[in-house]
């Protein structure tokens, strides 16, 4: 079983500043990978970044990228440079099992102000 | 790549009557598919999970009667929503998965029982 805690509700930063959302996770899986996605307003699930739990090494995708704490189970995402067009709801969501379903958090909505 | 397809994107029917929902993957063989419940401003909910040319795998608490889940092709797979009623209004989306852990979702269907 995974359990997810995105303990931010609702975020806002200015455009192009730096922001961060946090994550902790809980799961009975040795092989797992961690996931954050965003829902904009139009609703269509977008993957962020990937994380593979069993590298050290943080993942990075252009202005995102993770600090991932395997012993804390902790699954931060930073977005470096905000833009108006990352404003949406974010989901983290460990994954693992035989068919790798994902569990979400409740998510956190961060909101880019010009 | 990694494109996955949902028709219609918004349905209305009237309760009693029966409502299919079209998923597919439109550049990659999905051998797994998975179906989500959203309600307003919650996160994502597993209703169940499909592997292609077997029975779906229904979370606990999901009516499988009511949600007939059909997983035929390596592109397709169908939700069909059983004798609608308004409680069954929402917004449903599937993902599909293909030899991989990662899941890409479609751009979800939102469902009106009257």
């Amino acid at each position: 079983a995974q359990t997810v805690t995105q303990s931010q509700p609702e975020m806002s930063v200015q455009e192009a500043e730096t922001v961060t959302l946090s994550c902790t996770y809980d799961t009975s899986e040795s092989n797992y990978y961690l996931f954050w996605y965003k829902q904009p307003p139009s609703r269509q699930m977008i993957l962020v970044i990937r994380q593979e739990a069993y590298k050290q090494q943080n993942a990075t995708e252009n202005r995102f990228s993770v600090n991932f704490q395997k012993a804390a189970k902790s699954f931060s995402l930073k977005i470096s440079d905000s833009q108006l067009g990352d404003t949406a709801m974010y989901f983290c969501a460990p994954s693992g099992g035989s068919n790798y379903k994902l569990t979400f958090g409740k998510g956190t909505l961060l909101t880019v102000n010009p | 790549g990694a494109v996955v397809s949902q028709h219609p994107s918004w349905v209305i029917c009237k309760s009693g009557t029966s409502v299919k929902i079209e998923c597919r993957s439109l550049d990659f063989q999905a051998t797994t598919m998975f179906w989500y419940r959203q309600f307003p401003k919650q996160s994502l909910m597993l209703m169940a999970t499909s592997n292609e040319g077997s029975k779906a795998t229904y979370e606990q608490g999901v009516e499988k009667d009511k949600f007939l889940i059909n997983h035929a092709s390596l592109t397709l797979s169908t939700l069909t929503v059983t004798s609608a009623h308004p409680e069954d209004s929402s917004f449903y989306i599937c993902s599909a998965s293909g030899f991989t852990d990662t899941q890409y979702f479609g751009p979800g269907t939102r469902l009106t029982v009257l």
